[in-house]
């Protein structure tokens, strides 16, 4: 079995500031992490997917995610937050690289981008 | 290559009404999912298909059907709406790409159940 643990629903921060999104899994087996952002009244858009072939992720938009095994996190940053990264923020892990039974997500994190 | 599409984008039911939602993708993709979201709780799995004429039960089944219908589409049925169901859905479809399998999403449909 595996989970996802988002550290607080809704984060806030001021344009050109960083951006630190926490994210924390458990799972039984060497898991597959993925970002996902969603922007209003949209569907959800891949930022970023952790595969074990390096534990520092770059993604879209200038985001990137560090896994870190010890800590059992994939934490999500920038280093300067625009006021078009407002939106919601997903972590997802899959328990299987190859297997086709979905994932599972944590609850979601609100960004607010203060002007 | 429209990617994953769902219809309706938005349905209100009464309680007890039933409606099936579409949802296609034209990526050529095995595996098939649909997700509900609800506030505060991110994404559950309701079911999803491996393959062709194969599904299987996800995280919150209860109240739901669906059909493989094709390599292309997947639908969800709701054979008596309830106000708990009130959710956006979400369609989507995987493939393996780099040793890891990749989820592609649709736009989503709103549905109120009243």
């Amino acid at each position: 079995a595996q989970s996802v643990t988002q550290l607080g629903s809704h984060v806030s921060v001021s344009e050109g500031a960083l951006v630190l999104l926490r994210c924390n899994y458990s799972s039984s087996v060497p898991p597959y992490l993925f970002w996902y952002v969603q922007y209003p009244n949209q569907g959800l858009q891949l930022l970023l997917k952790y595969t074990s072939a390096a534990t520092l992720v770059k993604g879209i938009n200038g985001f990137e995610a560090e896994f870190k095994k010890s800590e059992t996190s994939f934490h999500l940053t920038k280093p300067s937050a625009h006021m078009s990264d407002a939106a919601e923020y997903f972590c997802a892990v899959s328990g299987s690289g190859g297997g086709a039974d979905g994932l599972t997500f944590g609850k979601g994190t609100h960004l607010i981008i203060q002007p | 290559n429209a990617g994953v599409t769902q219809t309706p984008k938005f349905q209100v039911l009464k309680t007890g009404q039933s409606m099936t939602l579409q949802c296609a993708q034209d990526m050529n993709h095995n595996s098939m999912y649909w997700y509900r979201q609800d506030p505060g709780m991110g994404l559950r799995l309701i079911y999803y298909s491996a393959s062709e004429g194969t599904t299987d039960k996800g995280e919150v089944p209860n109240g739901y059907n669906v059909s493989r219908l094709n390599k292309r589409e997947f639908s969800l049925r709701l054979e008596s709406a309830a106000p708990s169901q009130t959710s956006v859905y979400f369609c989507a479809s995987s493939v393996i790409a780099g040793g890891l399998r990749e989820q592609f999403f649709g736009p989503g449909t709103r549905l109120t159940v009243l």
